[in-house]
């Protein structure tokens, strides 16, 4: 089956610092890639995404860079701010168009 | 624009008892997703609906739960009987298009014990 993967499973930062966060896939067909965040108590809510042909994409202070060779696209978070806490799940979407959930990453922002 | 709803946001429950979640989805939204997600880890889908019929239910465990979707809007979903390991947040979500951005609910969490 499809495998996802997050790495690192908890990040911790200091306010205004940068956070990166990585995902690798294994399924070369994936052509979408978002990021959701998952506040405590809510369900995930997509933050960017990223189809394949394109190499990155900004919105403000959030970017997401995707190596469709290496199977790999990141999530970087600049000027993070306490706001930020929360867990992040990369979704590729796998076969039969579903997407396929990261374990999550918990990015933690002290001020 | 009102959100996904669900409902009860928190139920506990003994083992081998039946419980019912309900969703509504957004207006308009064609395709309603059923995840189920265990404590420290992501979401995992158990049952996809386009309108009313199933596209994906191939991790759903079929002896304990059950999925419907009435005339293609709201959605229930049912475990009987209830095992231990069911104890997770039960999400839905619904998107307008099948591969497009997916809006969640606030989820519902079971507690078996």
């Amino acid at each position: 089956g499809e495998n996802v993967e997050q790495h690192p499973s908890t990040l911790s930062v200091q306010e205004g610092d940068s956070a990166v966060i990585k995902c690798t896939y294994s399924d070369s067909a994936s052509n979408y890639f978002p990021w959701y965040k998952q506040e405590l108590g809510k369900g995930p809510q997509l933050i960017i995404d990223i189809r394949s042909n394109v190499g990155e994409k900004k919105d403000q202070r959030i970017a997401v860079t995707l190596n469709k060779t290496a199977k790999h696209f990141s999530l970087h978070i600049t000027e993070t701010q306490p706001e930020d806490s929360a867990v992040y799940f990369c979704a590729p979407l796998g076969q039969g168009g579903k997407l396929i959930f990261g374990q999550g990453t918990e990015l933690s922002v002290k001020p | 624009e009102a959100g996904v709803a669900q409902s009860p946001r928190y139920k506990i429950i003994e083992k081998r008892q039946s419980v019912a979640f309900w969703c509504n989805p957004i207006s308009g939204h064609a395709t309603l997703y059923w995840y189920q997600q265990i404590l420290g880890q992501g979401p995992k889908l158990l049952i996809q609906f386009q309108n009313n019929g199933v596209v994906d239910d191939s991790q759903l465990p079929k002896d304990r739960f059950s999925a419907e979707r009435l005339k293609g809007v709201d959605s229930t979903l049912k475990i009987q009987p209830a095992k231990l390991e069911d104890s997770a947040v039960y999400l839905c979500a619904s998107s307008f298009e099948r591969t497009g951005e997916l809006f969640f609910g606030e989820g519902s969490r079971l507690t078996v014990l």
